[in-house]
């Protein structure tokens, strides 16, 4: 198995642009995590789904960022508009059940000038 | 603030000595993990140990569990210079629905 796939690794844009961020889960696992990750703040759980259905979404900062499970294996990110502090390290993680072992995607480090 | 946190946050040894980083939560949980990530790369599950278990073993990994105190030490032995990276607890809470993270601690393993 290819493990999580997340793309783009890099992305760089400037602020008022929409970003889309994309994962593909490990086949098979039934929860998909988004997370975000600062120097500042850490690792933080943005949303999470379990059987592609939203279940927690509490950790969204803003109304900007919006998150998207069609099926179970592909997920979308979406920041619209882009501001300069929306710059981290977004990771999607996947797993069979929501408080099990995570598998954690190589990250896509986001710019925002 | 955070459910689980690290200490130290950051750990200097010299290869060959053995690292030890503890992590401290706030509330009951099911089980523990311990997730290792390199500088740039996600993050990797190490081992996990449930409520009911004390300790556990992995290679040259030990970790222990106290509930009663609520915390958890990850025990490497042995260092060697590719184990540098940082080192995160995770926590699921009883009653809860997700895994939390701590802030982790940075090892870092000299030659």
């Amino acid at each position: 198995d290819a493990g999580v796939i997340q793309s783009p690794r890099h992305e760089v844009t400037e602020m008022g642009q929409e970003v889309t961020l994309r994962c593909k889960p490990i086949s098979g696992h039934n929860s998909l995590f988004w997370y975000r990750q600062t120097m500042m703040r850490g690792l933080e759980l943005l949303i999470y789904f379990n059987n592609n259905v939203p279940i927690d979404d509490s950790g969204m900062p803003e109304d900007r960022f919006s998150a998207k499970m069609p099926n179970a294996s592909f997920s979308t990110l979406k920041i619209q508009p882009s501001e300069p502090r929306d710059s981290a390290v977004y990771f999607c993680a996947s797993g069979d059940r929501v408080w099990d072992i995570q598998y954690f995607g190589a990250g896509t480090r986001l710019s925002v000038l | 603030s955070q459910q689980g946190e690290e200490d130290p946050q950051a750990l200097s040894i010299q290869e060959g000595e053995n690292a030890t980083m503890n992590c401290s939560y706030k509330t009951s949980i099911n089980n523990l993990q311990w997730y290792r990530q390199n500088s740039g790369r996600g993050l990797v599950h190490l081992i996990l140990i449930r409520s009911n278990e004390r300790e556990k073993h992995s290679g040259r990994l030990r970790v222990t569990l106290d509930t009663s105190k609520k915390s958890s030490s990850l025990l490497i032995t042995a260092s060697r210079a590719a184990d540098t990276a940082s080192y995160f607890c995770a926590t699921d809470e009883r009653g809860g629905n997700k895994l939390t993270f701590g802030t982790g601690t940075q090892l870092k393993v000299e030659l």
